[in-house]
């Protein structure tokens, strides 16, 4: 089965600049989840969706991240305006409603 | 105290050796326990995957859970430098589809 897709690999902006990525699950997992891995860190969650409706977004940092699953298939999660601080990998996942996650390669996002 | 402990190491072995990676955590609801490998700039993949108490084992892999400790391990047999890469543990509560937790990963490194 194809896996989870994710663009672009590489971004790098300015801070106070807005980025897009763009995320496509596995055919059939309902369950989406963006995660945000700091260097040295493990990844920690800021979105979970179930088709269409948003599940836990609870540690979404909402006064400059926002993001949306439209159809219930690709989801977007921007920043705007971005911190340096935001620099990190941004990991989109998808599972069935039990099991593992399946990960994408995830966007590398330089702050500068 | 952080939910999901997790030595970051690095975990230096000769090829050959067995090792063994650990974490701990606080959260008595936690049930599903997951191990991922994740290689440099690479998305975590899913390596082992267990329901509350008990051991599993995948060829080299095994995977126990004590939950009266709230401790759980991967051992790895037989280590080949190709198993060279960072170790998450991650855990979720006993409602399905609750999103994972992920400890700060080990990285381990084997030499040939």
């Amino acid at each position: 089965e194809a896996g989870v897709a994710q663009s672009p690999r590489y971004k790098i902006i300015e801070k106070r600049q807005s980025v897009a990525f763009w995320c496509n699950p596995i055919s059939g997992h309902a369950t989406l989840y963006w995660y945000q891995q700091i260097l040295g860190q493990g990844p920690k969650l800021l979105i979970q969706f179930q088709n269409n409706g948003v599940v836990d977004d609870s540690q979404l940092p909402k006064d400059r991240f926002s993001a949306e699953r439209l159809k219930g298939v690709d989801s977007t999660l921007k920043i705007q305006p971005a911190k340096l601080e935001d620099s990190a990998v941004y990991l989109c996942a998808s599972s069935l409603p039990v099991g593992g996650y399946t990960f994408g390669s995830g966007t590398r996002l330089t702050v500068v | 105290q952080k939910e999901v402990e997790q030595d970051p190491g690095p975990l230096s072995v000769p090829e050959g050796a067995i090792v063994s990676l650990n974490c701990t955590y606080s959260n008595s609801a936690f049930q599903y326990f997951m191990w991922y490998r994740q290689y440099s700039r690479k998305g975590p993949e899913l390596l082992m995957y267990t329901y509350s108490s008990g051991n599993k084992e995948d060829g080299r892999f095994t995977a126990q859970v004590d939950k009266s400790s709230k401790y759980i391990s991967l051992f790895i047999r037989d280590s080949q430098p190709s198993d060279s890469a960072t170790y998450l543990c991650a855990m979720s509560g006993d409602q399905a589809g609750t999103a994972l937790i992920f400890g700060k990963g080990t990285t381990l490194s084997v030499s040939s």
